[in-house]
């Protein structure tokens, strides 16, 4: 069973470029989510989604666009990166109801911006 | 507005040691409340989650965590540390049914043989 699957798994930009974090899962989950986790920091929310066609901004959504064209998949896009987005990046999902909270996480993407 | 500090950023016991983490959270309304773990280079998998039933909560791997409303406290304890705990955890808090999770700094658990 793959669960939420991230890609790629590294990758090294250079200022100014643009790149999209891949993310996919096979749970059928209505909800999905985009996090950064940054030393000392815990996980901050960048933007989420409950079903596809519908996004919303998270807690640090600047720099990032997302999209959710189907229930399967949840792209993250940077534009123009910048040093700052240094971070590694974790999809994840749930199912609604009283499970809500229960997400289950990719295995991350570590990008480094030079 | 709702967040979560877990005090201490590193926890250091002997293996078969009890095992003490401490999470408070702030929240104007009733929180659900979590622990997830990582293990390094993987995701996040939860342990256990309090969502307004019991306030004693038991998880996987023998972890359990007691919800006190009258001390904001969530704290996760397991009565003997075992090397394979060592980890870094994260209590996260939120809305009921909602899925955005707030979480904490986390905290780094190291096991001693």
């Amino acid at each position: 069973n793959a669960g939420v699957t991230q890609t790629p798994k590294f990758r090294i930009l250079k200022i100014g470029q643009s790149m999209t974090l891949q993310c996919t899962q096979d749970m059928n989950h209505n909800y999905m989510y985009w996090y950064r986790q940054d030393p000392g920091m815990g996980l901050k929310l960048i933007y989420y989604s409950v079903g596809a066609g519908i996004t919303d901004k998270g807690e640090v959504p600047n720099g990032y666009n997302v999209s959710r064209s189907t229930t399967e998949d949840f792209p993250l896009r940077l534009e123009l990166a910048a040093p700052s987005q240094t971070s590694v990046y974790f999809c994840a999902s749930s199912s609604g109801g009283r499970d809500t909270g229960e997400l289950f996480f990719g295995e991350g993407s570590r990008l480094t911006v030079l | 507005a709702q967040s979560v500090t877990q005090l201490g950023s590193h926890v250091s016991v002997s293996e078969g040691a009890l095992v003490l983490l401490r999470c408070n959270y702030s929240s104007s309304v009733p929180p659900y409340l979590f622990w997830y773990v990582q293990y390094p280079n993987q995701g996040l998998q939860l342990l256990l989650k309090y969502t307004s039933a019991a306030t004693l909560v038991k998880g996987i791997n023998g972890f359990e965590a007691e919800f006190k409303k009258s001390e904001t406290s969530f704290h996760l304890t397991k009565p003997s540390a075992h090397m394979s705990d060592a980890a870094e955890y994260f209590c996260a808090v939120s809305r009921k049914g909602t899925g955005k999770l707030i979480f904490g700094q986390g905290t780094t658990l190291q096991v001693k043989p």
